[in-house]
C-alpha cells in the first residue's frame, strides 16, 4: 500500500496564477483533510471531507476550493495564488467510521510545498 | 470550545538525557489523544494514542499516559537519541467536533550527540 500520496512535492507560482494540488490514498478510508503548515502556527484545516460526497470548511478556507473527486481523490484548488498561500500543504486521511469510534487516527502524505512570488 | 497547548519549543537535549513534552487539554465528554511525530522534511506520523482516562499509549520507548484529573497527556522518553530530532504534536479527538483533529502546535526537539 502507497499510504496516502500527494503530487507535486515542490511548486513555485506568481502571484495571480492557479494550481491544483493532488492527493490520493488507497487505505479505503472515508474521510480526507487538507490542512497547511506554517512555521510557528502548527497546523491549520482548510477544507474536510467527512464521506465521499460532501466537503466541509475549516479554520482558514478563504482561497481555497476542494473537490472530492471519488472515495481515494481529494483535491486542493487555488485559483488565485497570493503570497500569503506560500505554506506546506498536508493531505490527509481518516476510517471516519462515524460518531461511535473511539479513535480517529489520521494518516498523512509527505507534503506539497509551495511558493508564491 | 476543545484546545491542545503544548510546551513551546524548541528543547535541546543531550543524547541518553530524559525527555518530557507537556501537553494538556480543554475539552467536552471523552477525547482521545494522540502524539503525533514529523521528522525533518517529511509528513506527519502517529507515535501513540490513548482512548481512556488511564490509558497509557507507548511505541519506540515513548509513553503518555491519559490524566482526566488533570487533562493532560505528557510526552516522555527515558533516554532520547539523536534520531528522535523531529518535531512532536499533541492533538485530540472529540465526537463533539465531528471527530476532527484538533492540534497542539508543535513542540521541536533536537538531540546532539
Amino acid at each position: 500500500n502507497a499510504g496516502v500520496t500527494q503530487t507535486p512535492k515542490f511548486q513555485v507560482l506568481k502571484t495571480g496564477q492557479s494550481m491544483t494540488l493532488q492527493c490520493a490514498q488507497d487505505m479505503n478510508h472515508n474521510s480526507m483533510y487538507w490542512y497547511r503548515q506554517d512555521p510557528g502556527m502548527g497546523l491549520r484545516l482548510i477544507y474536510y471531507s467527512a464521506s465521499e460526497g460532501t466537503t466541509d470548511k475549516g479554520e482558514v478556507p478563504n482561497g481555497y476550493n476542494v473537490s472530492r473527486l471519488n472515495k481515494r481523490e481529494f483535491s486542493l484548488r487555488l485559483e488565485s495564488a497570493a503570497p500569503s498561500q506560500t505554506s506546506v500543504y498536508f493531505c490527509a486521511s481518516s476510517e471516519g467510521q462515524g460518531i461511535y469510534r473511539a479513535d480517529n487516527e489520521q494518516f498523512f502524505g509527505p507534503g506539497t510545498r509551495l511558493t508564491v512570488l | 470550545g476543545d484546545s491542545v497547548t503544548q510546551m513551546e519549543g524548541p528543547v535541546t537535549l543531550s543524547e541518553e538525557a530524559f525527555l518530557t513534552i507537556n501537553c494538556t487539554y480543554t475539552a467536552t465528554g471523552y477525547p482521545s489523544l494522540f502524539w503525533y511525530v514529523q521528522y525533518p522534511g517529511e509528513g506527519l506520523q502517529l507515535l501513540l494514542k490513548a482512548t481512556k482516562a488511564d490509558d497509557k499509549g507507548s511505541n519506540k520507548g515513548f509513553e503518555a499516559t491519559y490524566r482526566k484529573e488533570t487533562t493532560s497527556f505528557h510526552l516522555e522518553k527515558g533516554s532520547v537519541q539523536v534520531s528522535d530530532s523531529a518535531v512532536y504534536f499533541c492533538a485530540l479527538s472529540n465526537a463533539g467536533n465531528n471527530r476532527k483533529l484538533i492540534w497542539g502546535l508543535g513542540t521541536s526537539l533536537a538531540v546532539n550527540p
